[in-house]
């Protein structure tokens, strides 16, 4: 598959824990997030999205929270599978939604 | 099935050869968009396209072209290629602006020799 990077921070979890990863983005007048999951060999895959106006929004097994004062972003995994094991993104949607701005990625792990 | 395609998957060349990379979505999208991913970089934006005929730049434009003719494709060219362009490229459309799921392609890895 490709390899989507060789420096990206890495989370190791054991099977059925909860994971969270963080991501701190940088425009505070972006008003819409996104988290995209990527499998090695696959483009980035939707997985859950957060409008400005809310600090926090969850979906299956996921939750994603949102700190404007701080402007980080924190998507949490609850029990952990080894389908989740992937490179997940955070993104900010800017210019009116027509560009995003992804964050470098963090690597998640799942020990079975 | 809705699905965006990229061609080719793989692709090795030399400096200067031009190339293009094609895009095709079957979702009726009118946003279409062209990324690149380097290690420890995620994903930039190169150009994107509100609907046929209007293009943009996006962060990283420099040494790519596109074009939109037709609401399906959306090819990026690049005229005379260097190392620097050496990358996984990605495509990815949209039903529209705003907040509409962006949908991705499989990717094309291209190498500069």
């Amino acid at each position: 598959g490709e390899s989507v990077g060789l420096h990206l921070p890495t989370l190791s979890v054991q099977e059925g824990d909860n994971s969270i990863i963080n991501c701190a983005y940088s425009n505070s007048a972006s008003d819409y997030f996104i988290w995209y999951k990527q499998e090695s060999g696959k483009g980035p895959q939707f997985i859950i999205d957060i409008r400005s106006n809310m600090d926090k929004r969850q979906g299956q097994r996921v939750t994603v929270l949102l700190n404007k004062t701080v402007k980080h972003l924190s998507l949490q995994i609850a029990a952990t599978q080894p389908g989740d094991s992937a490179v997940y993104f955070c993104a900010e949607n800017n210019n009116a939604g027509n560009m995003l701005t992804f964050g470098g990625g963090t690597r998640l792990m799942v020990k079975p | 099935e809705a699905q965006v395609t990229q061609n080719p998957r793989y692709l090795i060349t030399v400096t200067g050869k031009k190339l293009t990379v094609t895009c095709s979505q079957n979702m009726n999208h009118e946003y279409m968009s062209w990324y690149r991913q380097d290690p420890g970089l995620g994903l930039r934006q190169i150009y994107y396209s509100m609907n046929v005929e209007a293009t943009d730049k996006g962060d990283v434009p420099e040494g790519y072209k596109v074009s939109r003719k037709e609401k399906r494709n959306f090819p990026l060219i690049l005229e005379s290629p260097s190392p620097n362009q050496t990358s996984l490229y990605f495509c990815a459309s949209k039903k529209g602006g705003g907040t509409d799921t962006q949908y991705f392609g499989p990717g094309t890895r291209l190498t500069v020799l």
